[in-house]
This record gives structure tokens, sequence and C-alpha cells, in this order.
């Protein structure tokens, strides 16, 4: 089946801990986004990859890092830094990258021991 | 900066009953629109999108309005099943690179 796989479904992380957030794709497309929901809340972008190699800053891109080395693959870094990371991830996927409709994983959910 | 919002958080309904769920915009240069469904603890699902050259489109049991004298978007469900009980999001293409997401509406169908 083509889709969205993110792991793990839900991720604990100490202070002062990075942790890592997997999500690939194999549907081919050109971009990948990363957002993050807070409890009934609305999603919130933090960063996105139009290209490999390439992404943006989103609207909350303070205390998380990226990397687009593969067209399949798109990483979320939580760090130390991002104070408050207990929330549900959700990783998406879209063609082009140009506002188009997304496709999205089935999220992780962080949080903080 | 341009936001889209909902009229109401929440929404409760009879089984059986007509669903609508409503949306506001303001980036008047918005030309694309989607509804999406999220279940608890699940990714969003898309439910039926709309250009800014249509008025309404119809899926299965769902309708999607556009109002684009009032900045207004809306979700007609029809003939609501407990199995539509989530949170629908609406979202507009306002910067061209990506989509910005409404607040939700959370629809619970009583049976």
């Amino acid at each position: 089946d083509g889709g969205i796989t993110q792991s793990p479904k839900y991720l604990f992380r100490k202070e002062g801990q990075n942790v890592t957030l997997s999500c690939e794709q194999n549907l081919n497309h050109d971009a990948m986004y990363w957002y993050r929901q807070d409890p009934g809340q609305g999603l919130r972008l933090i960063y996105y990859s139009q290209i490999v190699n390439d992404f943006q800053k989103g609207d909350i891109a303070e205390g998380y890092s990226v990397s687009r080395e593969k067209k399949e693959s798109f990483p979320l870094t939580v760090t130390s830094a991002q104070k408050n990371p207990t929330a549900f991830y959700l990783c998406a996927s879209s063609i082009q990258g140009k506002g188009e409709k997304l496709f999205f994983g089935s999220g992780t959910q962080l949080s903080v021991l | 900066g341009e936001s889209v919002g909902l009229h109401l958080p929440t929404l409760s309904v009879q089984e059986g009953d007509n669903s609508i769920i409503n949306c506001a915009y303001s980036n008047s240069a918005s030309d694309y629109f989607i509804w999406y469904k999220q279940e608890s603890g699940k990714g969003p699902q898309f439910i039926i999108d709309i250009r800014s050259n249509m008025d309404k489109r119809q899926g299965q049991r769902v309708t999607v309005l556009l109002n684009k004298t009032v900045k207004h978007l809306s979700l007609q469900i029809a003939a609501t099943q407990p199995g539509d009980s989530a949170v629908y999001f609406c979202a507009e293409n306002s910067s061209g690179s990506r989509l910005t997401f409404g607040e939700g509406t959370q629809l619970t169908v009583n049976p």
C-alpha cells in the first residue's frame, strides 16, 4: 500500500534529551511537512521541504531540526531546546508543495518523562 | 497574518440528521480549500476539496459550499452517522506553498 509511515506511535523524552521522529513516504511526493498538534488545537507547521536537500522553517521551528537527504524520508528531531515538547506530531506529504492536498501519517505522541 | 477560523468549536447532532460545519477565511486571494476529518489519536483524513472557481462540490454524503463574497466555507454531512464523530478541519491555500488550517470543530453524533 502507498502511504506515509510515522514511527514510533508513542515516544517518551527525558529532560535534556534529543529525540528523533521518523517519517517515510512511498507516494513519490516531492514535498513533506511536519505539524505539531496540541490537545484541542489545530495544526501548526514546524518545517517543510519541497525538494531533497532543502527545507524551510514553518511557524514554530524553534527547538526542532530536520533533514531531507532522501525523497522518501523527512525525520524530525526534537531538541532539548524545545521546552514544551509534549504534543501529537503529524507528518504529511504533497505532490509538489504548492499548497495542494496533504496526505497525513498516523502521528507520533511525544511525552516528557 | 492571514488565518482560517471556525464559527463553532463543538457541534452535537442526532443520528440521521444533517450536519453543517462552518469555516471563515480572511484571505481573499486563497484559491483552494479543503476539509479534513480527524478521529482521536489518528492523522487527518481528506474529505473533500474545492477550488475558488466553484461554489459547490458534492461527494458521497458530503457537500462543500464556498461563498467568496463573505469568505465563508461550509461542510454539509447528510444523514450523519456515529462514525462521523470526529474533529473537522478546514484549510486554505493562502500562500501558494502551504495550507493554513483552522482550529477545528468537534462533531458529536448522538444515537
